[in-house]
C-alpha cells in the first residue's frame, strides 16, 4: 500500500533555531500534501496544504513566515519551523492523498520539542 | 463549512465485546466521503474504514462496520469482538467529493479495551 515517510520522528532544538521536517511519498506521486499539528489529547489541526510547484495554502491563524512549506517534487514536501519557540513544541503530521476519495496516508509524525 | 462532532471523549469496552463510537457531521454537500481513523499510542494515523456518501450500503472491514445515516448526518463505528490492540484514539473525518479535498476531523474518542 501507499507509504508516507516522515523524518525526523523526534527532534529537540534550542529556542531561536530552525527545524526542517521532511515528508516523502515512497511509492506514489502526491501533487498535494497536508501538514497537521496535534496538541496532546487533541485532534489534528490542519496547518497548510502543500501543492507541488506552487505556494502552499495556509489555514487562518497559521503564520506562513514561521512555518515554511516547500513542495519541490511530486514525492517530497518539507515543513521548516523558523525561529522556533517553546510554544511551537508539538506533534506535526504530514499526509498525502492517493486520490479517488480514499482518504490519506499519514506519516508517522514528528515530535518537536523546543527548549 | 463542514463540522464533525464526536460526543464521546472516552469509552471503554471489555475484550471480545462490541462497542459503538458515535459521529455526527454537518455539511451542505450532497456527495462526500467519511472515514474513521485510528491513532494508537505510536500516534501513527491508520485508516480503519471508509464510506462514500452516495452508497447506501454500510461499509464493513472485518470486525469494523459503520452505520451511515445520511439524512441524520450520522456515521457511527461498530467494533465487534474487541481486541486489546484496538485501544487507541479514534477520529471521524469528512472529505468533500470535489474541490478542496482536505480532511475535517472530529475531536476524537479515546477507546480502552479492558482485558
Amino acid at each position: 500500500g501507499a507509504v508516507v515517510s516522515q523524518h525526523p520522528s523526534r527532534v529537540i532544538c534550542k529556542s531561536g533555531t530552525s527545524v526542517k521536517i521532511e515528508c516523502r511519498s515512497l511509492d506514489f506521486q502526491a501533487t498535494t500534501m497536508f501538514w497537521y499539528r496535534q496538541f496532546p489529547k487533541q485532534s489534528l489541526m490542519l496547518m497548510a496544504t502543500s501543492n507541488e510547484g506552487s505556494k502552499a495554502t495556509y489555514e487562518q491563524g497559521v503564520e506562513k513566515d514561521k512555518f515554511l512549506i516547500n513542495h519541490a517534487s511530486l514525492t517530497l514536501s518539507t515543513l521548516t519551523v523558523t525561529s522556533a519557540h517553546p510554544e511551537d513544541s508539538s506533534f506535526y503530521i504530514c499526509s498525502a492523498s492517493t486520490g479517488g476519495g480514499y482518504g490519506y496516508t499519514f506519516g508517522s509524525g514528528t515530535r518537536l520539542t523546543v527548549v | 463549512a463542514q463540522t464533525v462532532t464526536q460526543s464521546q471523549p472516552e469509552m471503554s469496552v471489555q475484550e471480545a465485546e462490541t462497542v459503538t463510537l458515535s459521529c455526527t457531521y454537518d455539511t451542505s454537500e450532497n456527495n462526500y466521503y467519511l472515514f474513521w481513523y485510528k491513532q494508537p499510542p505510536s500516534r501513527q494515523m491508520i485508516l480503519v474504514i471508509r464510506q462514500e456518501a452516495y452508497k447506501q450500503q454500510n461499509a464493513t472491514e472485518n470486525r469494523f462496520s459503520v452505520n451511515f445515516q445520511k439524512a441524520a448526518k450520522s456515521f457511527s463505528l461498530k467494533i465487534s469482538d474487541s481486541q486489546l490492540g484496538d485501544t487507541a484514539m479514534y477520529f471521524c473525518a469528512f472529505m468533500k467529493h470535489t474541490g478542496a479535498n482536505n480532511l475535517f476531523f472530529g475531536t476524537g474518542t479515546r477507546l480502552t479495551v479492558i482485558p
